[in-house]
């Protein structure tokens, strides 16, 4: 089992709905990354996250430490919203290394 | 203020063949990361340097791979004698500080073909 299990693995939603994409963890971390990357392209650091919520235009990052849990959520989605979109944690057993999720391909239609 | 630059973007080498890579961190970023993402594939960590140090290149093969960081100037990951597998994106980030304080940002990556 991966350390960090993002879901769904591929979502395709209609522009204008509104998304959700998960990512679980079962070690403990310092920090939790969301970063998107366009076919092709680089990659973009969306959040960091320790604790709470955070919210930057339409997208909202939370993240609940008990349960090991963080959400990446978009509002009224857009087709420039389609990406790939990575989770990854900052291992406490590490202050630098990265334990990357596998992503989780967005398709937005128009 | 620059982001993270990398270059090339795009690399085409014959097999045997050198490549080097650069990335120059944002300014005032003193640890920067090399990660590798093979097609279809997600990150992995290759290198973690700090300004002329080394620390840690665990997740670098031990042969015809190195990387530096030199007081002066952007960082180099070095491929020689590159064969087929090599093919892959090789991403750079840059961190002001290390730790969990650190955020992460990433340059757009070189892309590396080996014919």
């Amino acid at each position: 089992k991966n350390e960090v299990e993002q879901s769904p693995q591929n979502l395709t939603a209609q522009e204008g709905e509104f998304i959700t994409i998960n990512c679980s963890y079962s070690v403990g971390i310092s920090a939790l990354h969301w970063l998107q990357q366009h076919p092709g392209g680089g990659i973009v650091s969306l959040f960091m996250l320790s604790s709470g919520k955070k919210k930057h235009g339409r997208l909202i990052a939370t993240i609940n430490i008990q349960e090991k849990h963080s959400s990446l959520h978009i509002t009224a989605s857009h087709p420039r919203d389609s990406a790939v979109y990575i989770c990854a944690v900052r291992s406490m057993d590490s202050n630098y290394q990265l334990i990357w999720g596998a992503g989780t391909k967005l398709i937005i239609k128009p | 203020n620059a982001g993270v630059m990398q270059n090339p973007r795009h690399l085409v080498r014959r097999r045997g063949q050198e490549a080097r890579l650069r990335c120059s961190p944002m300014k005032g970023h003193s640890h920067v990361y090399w990660y590798r993402q093979l097609p279809e594939e997600g990150l992995k960590f290759m290198v973690y340097l700090q300004k002329e140090n080394i620390i840690d290149e665990s997740g670098m093969p031990k042969e015809r791979f190195s990387a530096e960081f030199p007081k002066e100037g952007p960082s180099i990951l070095r491929i020689q004698q590159v064969v087929r597998g090599d093919s892959a994106a090789y991403f750079c980030a840059s961190s002001p500080r290390q730790g969990n304080t650190g955020e992460l940002f990433f340059g757009e990556g070189s892309r590396l073909t080996v014919l």
